[in-house]
C-alpha cells in the first residue's frame, strides 16, 4: 500500500536534547496528522494539523503543515526518556477517500538518559 | 468509555483456520477504521464503516476477509483460510465525522500469528 516518506527512520538522542523529524509525499494532503506508538499499543494522537502553513504545538512537541501540502514537520523539544517510542506521520490526500488515513514508516526514538 | 477496545489481544492459529477479531468503537463515534500492521511498517487502511455501511474496502482486503458493524456500534473482522502472511497486528480506530476534528482514536489492536 501506498506510505509516505518518513525520515529519518531511527533516532539515538541524549536526554535533553531537540529532535526533528519529516515526512513527505508526492501528492497533497489536506489534514495531517501525528502518532506516537509505544510496543504492544496502538497509535496514540499527539497532534493534528488542518490548514497550510499551521503551526500547532502541544507541550514539549510543535508540528506544522507545510506550505507545498505536501509536506509535515514534527519538533520535540528538550527530550526525556519517556519520548522513546515509534513516531508516525499520516496524512489524508486531497484526491483521496474520506476514510483512508495514510501512514508513514515511522521513526523510532531512542532517549539515553 | 475509556476508549476503543479490541479482543482478543493476541491469537496464534494454525494455517487454514478461521479467526475472528472485535472491536468496540467509543461509544459517539460514527465511523470504525480497521488496519493492518507489520513489524516495521506504519498502519495500511483496509476498510471503515460509517454507522452500519460499509463505505471503502482497500485492496489489501481479499476475498478471505471480511467486515461488519451490523448495528452501526461494535465491528467484527474475520479471516478465514489464515495464510502464514496474515500474521500482523489488526488495528481498529474511530472517529467522529462532523465536528471537524479527524484524529482517529485507535484501539491496542489484535496480534495475530498463523503457525
Amino acid at each position: 500500500g501506498q506510505q509516505l516518506n518518513q525520515s529519518p527512520q531511527s533516532m539515538f538522542i541524549q536526554e535533553g536534547e531537540d529532535v526533528s523529524m519529516n515526512c513527505t509525499s508526492s501528492s497533497i494532503f489536506n489534514t495531517w496528522l501525528w502518532y506516537k506508538q509505544e510496543p504492544g499499543e496502538g497509535p496514540v494522537l499527539l497532534i493534528a494539523l488542518y490548514k497550510a502553513g499551521e503551526l500547532t504545538s502541544n507541550g514539549r512537541l510543535t508540528a506544522q503543515f507545510g506550505i507545498t501540502r505536501k509536506d509535515s514537520f514534527l519538533n520535540i523539544s528538550a527530550s526525556i526518556p519517556s519520548d522513546v517510542g515509534i513516531y508516525f506521520c499520516a496524512g489524508r490526500k486531497v484526491s483521496g477517500s474520506q476514510g483512508n488515513l495514510i501512514f508513514g514508516k515511522g521513526t523510532k526514538l531512542s532517549v539515553k538518559p | 468509555d475509556t476508549g476503543v477496545s479490541q479482543n482478543p489481544r493476541h491469537k496464534i492459529t494454525k494455517r487454514g483456520q478461521n479467526v475472528t477479531f472485535r472491536c468496540d468503537p467509543i461509544s459517539e463515534h460514527n465511523r470504525l477504521y480497521w488496519y493492518r500492521q507489520t513489524l516495521g511498517q506504519g498502519p495500511e487502511f483496509l476498510t471503515y464503516f460509517q454507522n452500519e455501511a460499509q463505505l471503502e474496502k482497500s485492496r489489501l482486503l481479499s476475498d478471505r476477509f471480511s467486515a461488519e458493524r451490523p448495528k452501526g456500534s461494535f465491528s467484527t473482522l474475520e479471516i478465514q483460510r489464515t495464510e502464514q502472511g496474515d500474521s500482523a497486528m489488526y488495528l481498529c480506530a474511530s472517529s467522529l465525522v462532523g465536528t471537524g476534528n479527524y484524529g482517529y482514536t485507535f484501539g491496542s489492536g489484535t496480534r495475530l500469528t498463523v503457525v
